[in-house]
């Protein structure tokens, strides 16, 4: 089963970019990266996913490597409100879902 | 409002007395699934549902039964609780199971098994 890595912990200042990486150097062809974010005392919630293409959507930006071993999401301009943990996770196709275990992001006033 | 419901949202129990943690989505929503969270460990699959009478494993499985009669509903059982057991549960549904459906989460129940 393909699986994921991250940094565990990130800091960045408020309004500046933040560029979460994640690497999944096993990636199968069919595999689609989807990143999910959890709020302090709530369940992780779905921020964005692609396959092969660069994705954005309201909420951020999904960079994905040509190789597709890695992936990056970005955050434009970081608020306050955007202090979580980020994970990246595959879908393995045989809809098995497998969490890294996420990079806690702290944004500095 | 479209969601996920978990009941009980909090529970502590001792060791061996079966328990029953729901989980209901009003989104009709084929796939469903139950993860728990634990420090340093992250969110693991236990077992997900494909469909109706559909179940599979996930990454841990032992000590843990499901069922999915219908469609909105996936219980998660402990037959025999155990203190390893102690952690955060999030159930979890999403439309479909192909690569591009999101999953909606539940807002966890946290168990404690003394």
């Amino acid at each position: 089963d393909a699986k994921t890595t991250q940094p565990n912990s990130m800091e960045s200042n408020e309004e500046e970019p933040v560029h979460l990486p994640c690497n999944h150097s096993t990636i199968s062809g069919t595999d689609y990266i989807h990143w999910y974010r959890q709020l302090p005392s709530q369940g992780p919630e779905y921020v964005i996913h692609g396959l092969t293409s660069n994705v954005n959507n309201r909420m951020a930006s999904l960079a994905i490597a040509e190789d597709r071993k890695s992936s990056t999401l970005i955050l434009h301009r970081a608020t306050l409100r955007d202090a979580a943990v980020y994970y990246c996770t595959l879908s393995s196709g045989t809809y098995k879902y497998i969490f890294g275990t996420g990079t806690r992001l702290k944004v500095l006033a | 409002e479209a969601q996920v419901t978990q009941n009980p949202r909090y529970l502590i129990t001792v060791t061996g007395k079966k328990l029953t943690v729901t989980c209901s989505q009003n989104m009709n929503h084929e796939y469903m699934s139950w993860y728990r969270q634990d420090p340093g460990l992250g969110l693991r699959q236990i077992y997900y549902s494909m469909n109706v009478e559909v179940t599979d494993k996930g990454d841990v499985p032992e000590g843990y039964k499901v069922s999915r009669k219908e469609k909105r509903n996936f219980p998660l059982i402990l037959e025999s609780p155990s203190p390893n057991q102690t952690s955060l549960y999030f159930c979890a549904s999403s439309p479909g199971t192909s690569g591009t459906d999101t999953q909606y989460f539940g807002p966890g129940t946290r168990l404690t098994v003394l």
